[in-house]
This record gives C-alpha cells, sequence and structure tokens, in this order.
C-alpha cells in the first residue's frame, strides 16, 4: 500500500511570500498525483493533477507541483501567496482507481 | 457550484442510534463512489468503495455491519452508521468519480 507524508503541518508566512509544500510518498510502481485545496467551511477542490507527461504541472490559482521521480516527491508551489490562499492542501496519491491515500495535510495562514 | 452534495452537514445523534448520510451527484452519473473518514488534524482515511448495483468493498479495518453502503442509484450512495458510539464521531466525506473526482462538503457527526 501506498502512503503519503507531508512535511509540514502548519506554514505562516505573508502576502506576497513564496509558498513551497512539500510531500512525498512510497510505492514503487506507477503513482497518479494530486494535490486538493479546501478553504474553510469548503468542500476539497482539485488544485492540480500529474498523470504523465511533463513532471512540472501547472495548476488553477497559480499553483504548480512538480514531480520528481527520484525522490519520491511532489512539491506544490506559488510563487506571491495572497490572503486568500489560506487554507488546508492535502497531497494525495493513488495507484490504481481512484483510491487516494492522503497526506495528513498542511494548514496554511497567509496573515496580510 | 458544488457537483456532489452531500446531506446532512452535520448531525448529533444518541449512543446506540443509526445515522444515515447521503452523497449525491448533481448533475453526472457516478458508478463509483468513495467514503472517507477525517479526524481532527488528520489526514483522509478511505473506508470504502461504492459501486452501484454491487456491494461496497471495505477497507481493512472497516466494519461493513457497522457501517452500512447502499449504492442504489447512479446518483446517490448511503452510508449509515449504525448503533453509534462516541468513537464513530468524525467527520465523513464521500466522493463522486465522473470525469474527475469530485468531494462532498462533509458530513460532521457528533455522537453523545
Amino acid at each position: 500500500a501506498q502512503s503519503v507524508s507531508q512535511h509540514n503541518h502548519h506554514v505562516i508566512l505573508s502576502e506576497a511570500a513564496s509558498l513551497e509544500l512539500g510531500c512525498n510518498y512510497s510505492y514503487g510502481g506507477t503513482v497518479n498525483l494530486f494535490w486538493y485545496v479546501q478553504y474553510p467551511g469548503q468542500h476539497l477542490q482539485l488544485l492540480l493533477k500529474y498523470f504523465s507527461g511533463d513532471p512540472l504541472v501547472k495548476g488553477i490559482k497559480g499553483f504548480e507541483a512538480e514531480f520528481i521521480k527520484s525522490k519520491f516527491s511532489f512539491n506544490l508551489r506559488k510563487p506571491s501567496v495572497q490572503w486568500s490562499d489560506t487554507a488546508e492542501y492535502f497531497c494525495a496519491v493513488n495507484a490504481r482507481d481512484y483510491k487516494l491515500s492522503f497526506g495528513a495535510g498542511t494548514t496554511v495562514t497567509v496573515r496580510a | 457550484g458544488a457537483v456532489v452534495s452531500q446531506h446532512p452537514s452535520w448531525v448529533i445523534c444518541k449512543s446506540g442510534t443509526s445515522v444515515k448520510i447521503e452523497c449525491r451527484s448533481l448533475d453526472f452519473q457516478a458508478t463509483t463512489m468513495f467514503w472517507y473518514r477525517q479526524f481532527p488534524k488528520q489526514s483522509l482515511m478511505l473506508m470504502a468503495t461504492s459501486n452501484e448495483g454491487s456491494k461496497a468493498t471495505y477497507e481493512q479495518g472497516v466494519e461493513k455491519d457497522k457501517f452500512l453502503i447502499n449504492h442504489a442509484s447512479l446518483t446517490l450512495s448511503t452510508l449509515t452508521v449504525t448503533s453509534a458510539h462516541p468513537e464513530d464521531s468524525s467527520f465523513y466525506i464521500c466522493s463522486a468519480l465522473g470525469s474527475l473526482l469530485h468531494f462532498g462538503n462533509g458530513t460532521r457527526l457528533t455522537v453523545t
């Protein structure tokens, strides 16, 4: 079974700062990778996903993630955050079907 | 807008009673739906895969007799927590698979 590790539990930063959230997974085979965001009081929303091809994936709201196969990593980045990026961010992996394994989540707080 | 409707959004019940949670795909058909459970400050844990017209597939450690899943139509799956106990208090989230995986807003269950 695959597992997902998110390095940071809580990240606090100021507006316009750059954001990088780490995600590592353990699975030896082919995987699909996802980042989801959960804004306060809302449902999970897909930020971006990687299935194959270019390992640098661009998502919505200015987010991007890079898949580094040799490091089993799929880190999320945003060059300049806004107050509205305050949310919970989840990395997820699936090896088959859509049975996702989620990381523990990272709470991002952006201070105005 | 939301494409997966989960109802109720929160419920309080007494120990020993049963609670039914509904998950509806609003504008697409979902032959497969997933039920997750999220404990505070923890990740989403997959409980079971719900397949329309067939028995649900439960993950290891999930009691199928306690968490009854019914997927009677292509747009509705229900999760019934039977004989609820305080330790069943949690956040339950469903997702429905169409062209993408969409999540419901979740149901906060509190068992007193």
